[in-house]
């Protein structure tokens, strides 16, 4: 069975500084998702990793897939307030009933 | 496009009466999920259709709930009878081409189950 875990869970973090999340997987894929939710709204997609080594960047944000070690990362420059949210990563299960299993997902929070 | 419609937006309903939850997809999408967000257990996946058909309806807690998707258009989840530990919120979300295309997902229905 599929296993996604992130860590950390929650993340507090002063702005300017830089922090990566961490995005492990417990099975073979080749396809992972990251998404954004803020409190109380829906999940926005942020970025799609299709392939071993594959980067992906978006203003402040970078993400990054090895799938031979099986561990996606989410980086964050310089973090400024607006980028406070719940990241969560997503793993394509892949096969005949291929679902995406999402990780418990990452808490931001950029204070002053 | 207006995104993923659903609807209502919070429902709050007593014990043992049934809900329904509905949802228009992204218009020329042909795939569409139902997702179960809770702080226990995160976020699942219930069902999803390809084309209006059910492909995968393994995440469906019990026979207490129930999907449908007469057309392209629309869909819908129900809980018969419903019972407290189904208090959630519930997301539709719709691709073009099934799972590993992205997910646009819908604001969400908020489920209180008294």
């Amino acid at each position: 069975e599929l296993k996604v875990e992130q860590n950390p869970l929650f993340l507090s973090m002063q702005e300017g500084k830089n922090y990566t999340i961490y995005c492990n997987y417990s099975t073979t894929s080749d396809r992972l998702y990251w998404y954004r939710q803020d409190p109380g709204k829906s999940l926005e997609s942020l970025f799609v990793l299709l392939s071993n080594g594959a980067v992906k960047q978006e203003g402040r944000l970078m993400a990054s897939l090895d799938t031979k070690a099986r561990l996606s990362t989410l980086h964050i420059t310089a973090a400024v307030h607006d980028l406070s949210a719940t990241y969560f990563c997503a793993v394509d299960r892949g096969g005949n009933t291929d679902k995406l299993i999402f990780g418990t997902g990452t808490r931001l929070q950029v204070f002053p | 496009d207006a995104g993923v419609i659903q609807s209502p937006r919070h429902e709050v309903t007593e014990m043992g009466q049934e809900v329904t939850l509905r949802c228009k997809p992204i218009s020329g999408h042909n795939s569409l999920f139902w997702y179960r967000q809770t702080m226990m257990r995160g976020l699942e996946l219930l069902i999803y259709f390809n084309n209006n058909v059910p492909i995968d309806d393994s995440g469906m807690p019990e026979d207490r709930f129930s999907a449908k998707m007469p057309n392209a258009s629309f869909s819908t989840l129900k809980i018969q009878p419903s019972e407290p530990r189904d208090s959630a919120v519930y997301f539709c979300a719709s691709s073009w081409g099934g799972v590993t295309d992205t997910q646009y997902f819908g604001p969400g229905t908020r489920l209180t189950v008294l």
